[in-house]
């Protein structure tokens, strides 16, 4: 079973704004990773943060986690049209020896030039 | 460097026939990885591969299904007898756990079962 959440499940904005995207999920994990998906194809990796970390940078992301809600939301800020893509958090779980990741069903953006 | 790369980036087949698909993982990178993707979905679990270790196939949703790794190298994703539901694209990920957590994805093989 999927145990990541996102929220929303799309999300449209005009580009400049900021994009929120949270993420709830069930079990305590090890480290949480963002992936971006264009076109239903190869996922691509944007950014881990690790179950002792709160906040976490890489360019115009920002990473947040907060392991009392199980929670971790996404922001992009300055979104561009090249932004637009499905976006899914996946947690690598306590017990999970393989390191498998458990995905979400993930948020599409969609960014209006 | 070459990334996981995956083929066919597309096969149609009919209910019933068999299918195989071919993942290139990264080379050095001692973990490999399957996973589904059903249309508007999140990625399913299939199984994983670490170096000479028995593989994790706790993932795979029926006897119908099986996969191969030769070592640190190619592996080969089955599917038997195939049904309509196992339409979907079907991911391989490699990832050096050594180093990062962080899985490197190929570009998914889409089936479509008739």
């Amino acid at each position: 079973s999927q145990q990541g959440e996102e929220d929303p499940q799309a999300l449209s904005i005009q580009e400049g704004e900021n994009a929120t995207m949270n993420c709830s999920y069930k079990t305590s994990i090890n480290n949480l990773q963002w992936y971006r998906q264009n076109s239903g194809r190869g996922l691509v990796h944007l950014i881990l943060i690790r179950s002792n970390e709160r906040e976490k940078h890489s360019g115009r992301l920002r990473v947040t986690l907060d392991t009392s809600k199980k929670s971790s939301s996404l922001l992009i800020t300055a979104s561009r049209a090249a932004d637009t893509a499905s976006y899914f958090c996946a947690g690598t779980y306590s017990g999970a020896g393989s390191y498998q990741l458990t995905f979400g069903k993930g948020t599409k953006l969609s960014v209006i030039p | 460097g070459a990334g996981v790369s995956q083929s066919p980036s597309n096969k149609v087949t009919e209910k019933g026939k068999d299918v195989e698909l071919r993942c290139d993982p990264i080379s050095g990178h001692t973990a490999l990885y399957w996973y589904r993707q059903r249309l508007g979905q999140g990625l399913e679990f299939l199984i994983y591969f670490q170096g000479n270790s028995a593989p994790d196939k706790s993932g795979l949703p029926s006897d119908r299904f099986s996969a191969e790794r030769t070592g640190e190298s190619v592996s080969t994703l089955t599917i038997q007898r195939t049904q309509q539901e196992d339409s979907a694209v079907y991911l391989c990920a490699s990832t050096n756990n050594r180093v990062s957590y962080e899985q490197y994805f190929g570009p998914g093989t889409r089936l479509t079962v008739t």
